[in-house]
């Protein structure tokens, strides 16, 4: 079974552009997340889509969004990019459900901000 | 979502069984304990989870006390591949659906040859 991939590995990008990561989830799986995690602070949650439908957001400004696609795959967008937008960018997966759903991780985007 | 516990770092012999410990006291009663790996520049490992029972896979086991405000993961015969930041993640089963994980600092776990 094919696990949740993400693309770009690496994305280099300059202050003020837009980029555009992008996740397929584990076959069977309708919900994404999406993680940042940045040097020094840690995994922090950015966003959760299921069935097409964002559900939650972490405390992040409005320029962080995304959308998931009819086939559960999922885009994560950011404008207006800044140098502490450089992170590891990490979707996870799982079926919908609550807390006995397990989340399962990629390898992440490494989005670097010149 | 209940806050967890852990020691910053532990040492471990390779071959021997590998405990880590973490403290939820403030879990309440819908709320499961997870447990995720992190080897540098991966993404998390999911690893095991549970509500109240004890519970063992192919990766570990997963002992909760009996009050559920501490538990136990078990790495029976560490490896040295097994080196890596360990995460204990409270999580609640809020109607509705599920939200985010929140990933504290984790213990990073050493194992030595």
């Amino acid at each position: 079974e094919a696990g949740v991939t993400q693309s770009p590995t690496h994305l280099i990008k300059t202050r003020g552009q837009q980029a555009t990561l992008r996740c397929s989830p584990i076959s069977g799986h309708t919900s994404v997340y999406w993680y940042q995690q940045a040097l020094g602070l840690g995994l922090q949650f950015l966003l959760w889509y299921d069935e097409g439908e964002e559900r939650n957001r972490g405390n992040f400004p409005p320029r962080f969004s995304g959308r998931q696609f009819p086939n559960y795959s999922s885009e994560l967008n950011v404008n207006a990019l800044e140098l502490e937008d450089s992170a590891l960018y990490l979707c996870a997966s799982s079926f919908y459900g609550g807390g006995n759903q397990p989340q399962h991780f990629g390898d992440g985007t490494r989005l670097s901000i010149l | 979502d209940a806050k967890t516990t852990q020691p910053t770092s532990m040492d471990c012999a390779e071959g021997r069984a590998a405990n880590l410990p973490c403290n939820h006291s403030t879990i309440s009663g819908n709320e499961y304990v997870y447990w995720y790996r992190q080897i540098h520049s991966q993404g998390p490992q999911y690893i095991i989870h549970g509500l109240k029972n004890n519970e063992t896979n192919e990766m570990a086991s997963l002992i909760i006390t009996e009050d559920r405000k501490s538990s136990t993961l078990i790495l029976p015969h560490a490896t040295l591949r097994d080196t890596a930041v360990y995460y204990c993640i409270v999580r609640g089963n809020s109607g509705g659906g599920a939200d985010g994980l929140t990933f504290g600092k984790g213990t990073h776990l050493i194992i030595q040859p």
